[in-house]
Formats: C-alpha cells, sequence, structure tokens
C-alpha cells in the first residue's frame, strides 16, 4: 500500500543547532504538507509544498517529486521546536485526504 | 487560536454512554475532516465532508456517526464504543477546490481526547 516514512524517528538537539527532517513516500503525490504537533497536542501547518522549496522564517522545506522525498530544514533551533514533525501526502480523492507518516519527535534542548 | 473549535476537549465514557464532539470552523472553509490519532498508529482520516455533503468514509466503525449540518459545523457521535477507540480525534478544515495561496491547507482543532472506559 501507499508508504510515508519519515526519519529520523527520534532527535535531541542542543538549542541553537540545525537539523533535517526526512520524508519518502511511495508514489507520486498531489500535495505534501508538514506539520508540527506540539506537547498539548495541537497541530499546525508549517509548509504546503507538493513540489520545489519554500522558506518561513527558520523554516524551510523542499520537495524533490520526482525522487518521492520532502526535506524538512530547522536552522538555530530553540525550545520551542520541540514536538512531532509529522509530513503527510495526498494520492487522490478530496485533497485533504492525508496519508500521514509516524513523525519526527524532536526535543530541543536549552 | 486556529480558527478551528473542538469542544469538549477531554471526555471520559462508559461503553454504553452516547456522546458527541462538536467542531467549529470559522475560517470560511468548504471542507471539514475528522482525524483519528491513537498511541500507536499514526494519523488516520476518518470522515471527509465537502459542503455539508460526506465524500469520504475511510471504513469507519458505524460505531461512529458524523453529522455536518453546514459548512462551518461537524459533529461525531459515539455510540457503543470500546477501550480502543480510546483516542486524540482532530478535526480539521480547508479550502479545498479553487486556486490561490492557502488553498488545500489544512487548519486542525486542538483535539477532543477520549477514553473509553
Amino acid at each position: 500500500g501507499i508508504q510515508v516514512e519519515q526519519s529520523p524517528p527520534d532527535l535531541i538537539l542542543q538549542e541553537g543547532a540545525n537539523s533535517t527532517l526526512r520524508c519518502n513516500f511511495s508514489d507520486s503525490v498531489n500535495n505534501l504538507q508538514w506539520f508540527h504537533q506540539n506537547p498539548w497536542g495541537q497541530l499546525i501547518n508549517l509548509f504546503y509544498i507538493p513540489s520545489g522549496t519554500k522558506q518561513n522564517g527558520r523554516l524551510s522545506a523542499t520537495t524533490v517529486a520526482t525522487e518521492r522525498y520532502s526535506l524538512l530544514y530547522i536552522s538555530s533551533s530553540q525550545t520551542t521546536d520541540s514536538g512531532v514533525y509529522f509530513c503527510a501526502a495526498n494520492y487522490g480523492g478530496s485533497q485533504g485526504n492525508l496519508i500521514f507518516g509516524k513523525g519526527t519527535k524532536l526535543s530541543v534542548k536549552p | 487560536e486556529t480558527g478551528v473549535t473542538q469542544t469538549p476537549r477531554h471526555l471520559v465514557m462508559g461503553m454504553t454512554n452516547k456522546k458527541s464532539l462538536k467542531c467549529e470552523q470559522h475560517l470560511g472553509h468548504n471542507a471539514m475532516y475528522w482525524y483519528k490519532q491513537s498511541a500507536k498508529k499514526p494519523l488516520e482520516l476518518m470522515f471527509v465532508y465537502n459542503f455539508k455533503e460526506q465524500t469520504e468514509n475511510n471504513s469507519v466503525p458505524s460505531r461512529f456517526s458524523p453529522e455536518c449540518p453546514n459548512s462551518s459545523h461537524l459533529f461525531l457521535h459515539l455510540h457503543t464504543l470500546q477501550p480502543e477507540d480510546s483516542a486524540l480525534y482532530l478535526c480539521a478544515s480547508s479550502r479545498e477546490g479553487a486556486g490561490g495561496s492557502g488553498a488545500n491547507v489544512l487548519t486542525f482543532g486542538a483535539g477532543s481526547r477520549l477514553t473509553v472506559l
């Protein structure tokens, strides 16, 4: 079946460090989104990025659709970046019908 | 505050109870979704509504009954649940089908954490 795989599953950083999170998907996608879930469960959309590169402050994302992967870059990490990062892909049907990966749990230490 | 409000935030119910989860969006979106997040499984889609019509049902057991009276409100009616149904239930909305910036981006509520005893 369709799969969305994220790596690494867990990541511990010192404040100020940079990191790269990876998302591999098993088939061509209609859209791909990155989300951050804070420790209280709130999911926030970070990027809608079916292809190309986008930047938003210290975060940026790149999706290479032809090679079926997406990367999320976090620069100068802060303790508030802690939480779980999910990528989710749409393969058809409603655009909001997303297949989620298992997430990367990020802990940023002061 | 994301513009998608879910109530209650926490719910404990017995297996014979009937309860409902409510979701309201103030974003002018036309599509609304229920997702389930269990402790050991990735987020999974349950239902999709577009302009208050159900467009997708991801093989959800009938003990979960959705209702969408209009494009701004979505309910999930619960009855005779099982302990394994304990999870975080997340509502989301999006502006689907239109182009432009922000189209198809999902906005989630804070979730309703359900415990079934």
